[in-house]
């Protein structure tokens, strides 16, 4: 395992389709984390889980999100009726719940809503 | 408001120069986190700071956590061109299930 996998990279939508982001973390990571990242900012916090629970949501996690992790081990993210202000970079962390929060990060879905 | 300031936003220096970036917060954190990040990837871990006032080296760099674990400072000595990136520096609380708060960024651009 050499890290945490995302997939697609890029994504190109229309206003108003649904797309789906897949993670895979590193494999006995327990907790994953969801961010999302727009030009000249950090990443902001979406949601994270530890094994298969979703144990928190950002305010920032609309109605049109959602996330899981049906067997603790990938996730996916889906955004429906996608929207301009949803163009971002989606990023995907892990880490072993162990009493310290060392993240490891994937390479990010960068999508563009046109 | 931003929790984790960082300073500069933007940095341009040439080859060789030293230079120091700032994470500052008003919260006190469990545990502060330094990235670097190129455009189009994800940010990778270069140090996790624990206990207040620690210091860690990672050959040229130097990571400093301040003594009430508010602050950090990442100090690059003799920079070079393959250090330019953004760097972001993070924040967590254990009893937070360990997301991460981030500060701005800093961009930091070597020239030869």
């Amino acid at each position: 395992d050499t890290g945490v996998s995302q997939d697609p990279r890029h994504k190109i939508t229309k206003r108003g389709q649904n797309v789906t982001f897949r993670c895979d973390p590193i494999s006995e990571h327990n907790r994953l984390y969801w961010y999302r990242q727009t030009l000249g900012q950090g990443p902001e916090f979406l949601t994270y889980f530890q094994n298969e629970a979703q144990l928190e949501k950002s305010r920032l996690l609309s109605d049109r999100f959602s996330a899981e992790r049906p067997k603790g081990s990938f996730s996916t993210l889906e955004i429906q009726r996608t929207e301009q202000g949803d163009s971002a970079m989606y990023l995907c962390a892990s880490s072993l719940y162990s009493g310290d929060t060392e993240a490891f990060f994937g390479q990010g879905t960068r999508l563009t809503v046109v | 408001t931003q929790l984790l300031e960082q300073s500069p936003q933007f940095l341009s220096i040439q080859e060789g120069e030293n230079l120091t970036v700032y994470c500052n917060s008003s919260s006190v954190f469990s545990s502060l986190q330094w990235y670097r990040q190129e455009p189009g990837e994800g940010p990778v871990l270069l140090v996790t700071v624990v206990t207040g006032g620690e210091v860690k080296k990672l050959k040229r760099l130097t990571f400093q956590f301040g003594d009430a674990r508010k602050d950090s400072s990442l100090h690059i000595t003799a920079a070079q061109p393959g250090d330019t990136g953004l760097y972001l520096c993070a924040g967590a609380w254990y009893n937070q299930g360990g997301k991460l708060i981030f500060g701005q960024g800093t961009e930091l651009s070597v020239k030869p």
